[in-house]
């Protein structure tokens, strides 16, 4: 079965430092990596997707991630954070062959100090 | 540009009622989801759809009930509610083989 560790529950960073939130999957086979973003009270919004190509992906409201197979990693990253960019983030894995059901990690919540 | 439209957004149960969170897409997608939404344990799958006329359980099915009425509409029933299930519940749809999911914006359930 696949799964999914966020291992920071909570980060603080300072408007304008770069930020990285870490993910670890477990799956067998090749997976689909997704980054989603949570407003407060808000659904997910889809920020990048991996679905195969190139392992550096870019995504909306500059924000990138790199697939490292080696690693079994997909960490976000982002050069200079906004504190529009206060939210919960969210990792998941999917497969091809698993109809498209995602398993999502735990979250991180990422506070931005002014 | 309505996507994924979840009714109630709000909901308080006493132990034992029962109660059904509608939802429904305008995108044509074949599949569709609902989570559940705990701190600390992200979303946990509950039931899927993934064309019209099949449904299957998710992760933690135990206590919830699904239908899906057409292509539009997959309803989550809760039939005796008990405090385990207070949770956000999200419902999610996908065009079939494309991996990204789309989201409501979610209920919140809270029973006491």
């Amino acid at each position: 079965a696949q799964s999914v560790t966020q291992p920071d529950i909570h980060i603080t960073v300072s408007e304008g430092a770069s930020l990285e939130l870490r993910c670890n999957y477990s799956y067998g086979a090749t997976p689909y990596l997704f980054w989603y973003v949570q407003s407060p009270g808000q659904g997910l919004q889809l920020l990048l997707k991996y679905f195969s190509g190139d392992t550096l992906v870019q995504g909306i409201k500059g924000f990138e991630a790199e697939f490292k197979r080696s690693q079994s990693s997909f960490n976000l990253r982002k050069p200079s954070v906004h504190w529009s960019d206060a939210a919960e983030y969210f990792c998941a894995v999917g497969a091809w062959n698993a109809g498209n059901m995602l398993t999502f990690g735990g979250g991180t919540r990422l506070m931005v100090k002014p | 540009n309505a996507g994924v439209t979840q009714t109630p957004k709000f909901q308080v149960l006493k132990t034992g009622q029962s109660m059904t969170l509608q939802c429904a897409q305008d995108m044509n997608h074949n599949s569709m989801y609902w989570y559940r939404q705990d701190p600390g344990m992200g979303l946990r799958l509950i039931y899927y759809s993934a064309s019209e006329g099949t449904t299957d359980k998710g992760e933690v099915p135990n206590g919830y009930n699904v239908s899906r009425l057409n292509k539009r509409e997959f309803s989550l029933r809760l039939e005796s509610a008990a405090p385990s299930q207070t949770s956000v519940y999200f419902c999610a749809s996908s065009a079939q083989g494309a991996g990204e999911l789309f989201f409501g914006e979610g209920s919140r359930l809270t029973v006491l």
